[in-house]
């Protein structure tokens, strides 16, 4: 179990540029989701995945989000022009177990910084 | 309204001591409760889940009164390791499957 992997862990961006972000989910597991934190707040759901299907998606997943999952596995995350506000860190979880017994497990998450 | 609320504190207190956080969140119908801690610029982390007849993992307790909506960690013999966040987590099944995060308790143990 080699845990949720993340790339890269930091962006730097000028506004208006596109970006995108890898996670690897830990190895089995079929529910991926993707969260925004920003300082002093908890982390924000933007979106999730069952395997490869796109179940969820929050209201502040605007059209300039997208998220994929294509073959079940690893997920991106584009944004794109780029806005300060998107300036955030952008985490990365994944789960096994549906129901009652579902845990989330946190990959490193990327820092993105738009200027 | 916001579907959990924490006290954002900070706590500030001396090594050795208890310490105990709450959480409130708004949805009756949730059906799974979580503590996560999340040090300063680190990834959330599971700490423990929380059940209705309560539950303790060493030093840590949770509980959970599904009456008042009410989820608390209790903390005893703090160490100085402890300092962080610790971050009050609802799944709120019914309205899709999203886990809904506080804001966030901070916590520091002096030495």
């Amino acid at each position: 179990d080699t845990g949720v992997s993340q790339d890269p862990r930091h962006k730097i961006t000028k506004r208006g540029q596109n970006v995108t972000f890898r996670c690897d989910p830990i190895s089995e597991h079929n529910r991926l989701y993707w969260y925004r934190q920003t300082l002093g707040q908890g982390p924000e759901f933007l979106t999730y995945f069952q395997n490869e299907a796109q179940l969820e998606k929050s209201r502040l997943l605007s059209d300039r989000f997208s998220a994929e999952r294509p073959k079940g596995s690893f997920s991106t995350l584009e944004i794109q022009r780029t806005e300060q506000g998107d300036s955030a860190m952008y985490l990365c979880a994944s789960s096994r177990e549906a129901g009652l017994n579902e845990k989330l497990f946190f990959g490193s998450g990327t820092q993105l910084s738009v200027l | 309204r916001k579907e959990v609320e924490q006290d954002p504190g900070p706590f500030n207190v001396p090594e050795g001591a208890t310490v105990a956080f709450n959480c409130t969140y708004s949805n009756s119908a949730s059906q799974s409760f979580f503590w996560y801690r999340q040090d300063c610029r680190k990834e959330p982390k599971l700490l423990m889940s929380v059940y209705s007849s309560g539950n303790e993992d060493g030093r840590f307790t949770a509980q959970l009164n599904r009456a008042s909506q009410y989820i608390s960690l209790l903390i005893r013999d703090s160490k100085l390791s402890d300092s962080a966040t610790y971050l009050c987590v609802v799944n709120g099944r019914n309205t899709g499957n999203q886990f809904y995060f506080g804001t966030g308790t901070s916590l520091t143990v002096i030495p």
